[in-house]
């Protein structure tokens, strides 16, 4: 079956950066299109952007350009989203989201990766 | 910028009844809409695609409409487990979207 499985909770200090991985197994990795979703704490979901694991491209919502950076390794089935320069608004769930086949939704999720930024 | 508006923000309703949300795009998207539920602590679950497609494994009473801006979710007869937060969200031109979401609570 298709799963998605994140790297477990971190906590940064403001200005440090954390790398969140998203490890996928149960379909051809180099298919769909994997995205990123912030949840900052009681508010709703923020898209932050995306990679291709075939490929390797990326495209970054505007709101993240220049701080995000999304990376894969085909030979583990794992992306990961690096998030630079954090600073307490970056608190939140961070997930990873696979693009539905045919469409442009999310039809399977990661658990979700709580980073907390505090001094 | 494609602004989408999702309403109401909270909607207090009792079981069994019909539960209708909305959201609106300043633009049109065509069918590029999809609907989510996202229950306390969990991730969001995809219950609509392209405007009215209903994802595997999602119950019958959900059902979704429109195109261009304005987009419904429908619940026909609303179950306990349907106490959520839904989301729409929208695709243009390499861009998602999530609307602010929408709570419904029980009455």
């Amino acid at each position: 079956q298709v799963q998605l499985v994140q790297s477990g909770a971190e906590v940064k200090k403001p200005g440090a950066s954390v790398k969140v991985s998203c490890k996928a197994s149960g379909y051809m990795f180099t298919i769909y299109y994997i995205h990123w979703v912030r949840q900052a704490p009681g508010q709703g979901l923020d898209w932050m952007g995306l990679i291709s694991p075939r490929s390797g491209s990326t495209t970054y919502a505007q709101k993240f350009q220049g701080r995000v950076t999304m990376t894969m390794d085909t030979s583990t089935s794992t992306v990961y989203m690096e998030l630079n320069n954090l600073r307490s608004e970056d608190t939140g769930v961070y997930y990873c989201a696979r693009v539905i086949y045919g469409d442009y939704a999310f039809d399977y999720w990661g658990q979700g990766t709580l980073v907390t930024v505090s001094s | 910028e494609l602004v989408m508006t999702q309403s109401p923000a909270t909607l207090s309703v009792s079981p069994g009844d019909r539960v209708t949300l909305s959201c609106r795009a300043s633009q049109s998207v065509g069918s590029n809409l999809a609907w989510y539920q996202q229950r306390p602590g969990q991730a969001p679950r995809l219950l609509i695609y392209a405007a009215s497609t209903r994802a595997t494994g999602i119950p019958a009473r959900f059902s979704g409409s429109g195109s261009g801006t304005d987009f419904t979710l429908t619940i026909s007869s609303l179950q306990s487990e349907d106490f959520a937060v839904y989301y729409c969200q929208l695709y243009n031109n390499w861009s998602w979207t999530f609307g602010q979401g929408t709570k419904v609570e029980i009455k």
